[in-house]
């Protein structure tokens, strides 16, 4: 049923760099702003990038947003323990006219 | 500070009308410069946008396809909410449910999330 496609799994030790990548088409990600969330188990989905690469306030500058083509990705440098959690991405896509949503990422710490 | 505080029945029978309501605080379904969104999320299906309302000098709707037919977002200017109506229901239409505020393009607040079940 999602239109991005992400890895179902990455994982790091602490300290690691992660990065995650969402694949779309020239509707969504070739002509739109990226967003990233997060969620925790058991909690809704929370803002970590907009926009492709800014973050709202409060969230650390460990996490980075970038994007090429009708792809994106999303860096997790210094890879902590809290940052155990389900990843998306989303994007407005033009042909649905609607917003889409990542499969999904569960990133482990090692 | 902006909440969304989700209202609605847990259950709900096949067939019949799923009705869930998003009150905000900190905001005004009536901004412009926001849309309200309802969102879904199931194991089967993923992370779903359903649709939105939002008033830019008049109210606009949108709706995603696959919904397109049963689905219905009402703004309450009056209660600063906006509802979620969503008819004949299957159990494919078991999720939970979160509105959300999109300010420009990213949902940026979420309500706490409804844990909607559809069985006789």
């Amino acid at each position: 049923q999602s239109v991005l496609t992400q890895p179902p799994s990455a994982s790091g030790t602490p300290g690691q760099r992660v990065t995650i990548s969402c694949s779309g088409s020239r509707s969504n990600i070739g002509s739109k702003a990226v967003n990233w969330y997060q969620q925790l188990p058991g909690t809704a989905p929370k803002l970590l990038i907009y926009s492709t690469n800014q973050r709202p306030s409060g969230v650390p500058d460990r996490f980075s947003g970038s994007k090429s083509g009708t792809s994106a990705s999303l860096a997790i440098s210094g890879l902590q323990s809290e940052d155990e959690a389900d990843y998306y991405c989303a994007a407005w896509d033009d042909s649905l006219y609607g917003h889409v949503f990542g499969t999904g990422t569960k990133v482990t710490v090692l | 500070q902006v909440q969304l505080q989700q209202s609605g029945p847990g259950l709900v029978k096949p067939s019949q009308t799923l009705s869930l309501t998003c009150g905000i605080s900190g905001d005004s379904v009536s901004s412009n410069s926001a849309a309200w969104n309802w969102i879904r999320q199931s194991p089967s299906r993923g992370l779903e946008w359903l649709g939105r309302t939002y008033y830019r000098s008049k109210w606009y709707n949108d709706y995603a396809v696959s919904v397109k037919s049963r689905i219905t977002i009402n703004p309450d200017t009056s209660k600063n909410q906006f509802s979620l109506q969503l008819n004949s229901v299957t159990p494919e239409d078991t999720a939970v449910y979160y509105c959300a505020r999109a300010p420009h393009d990213a949902f940026d607040i979420w309500g706490q999330g409804t844990m909607v079940t559809v069985s006789s």
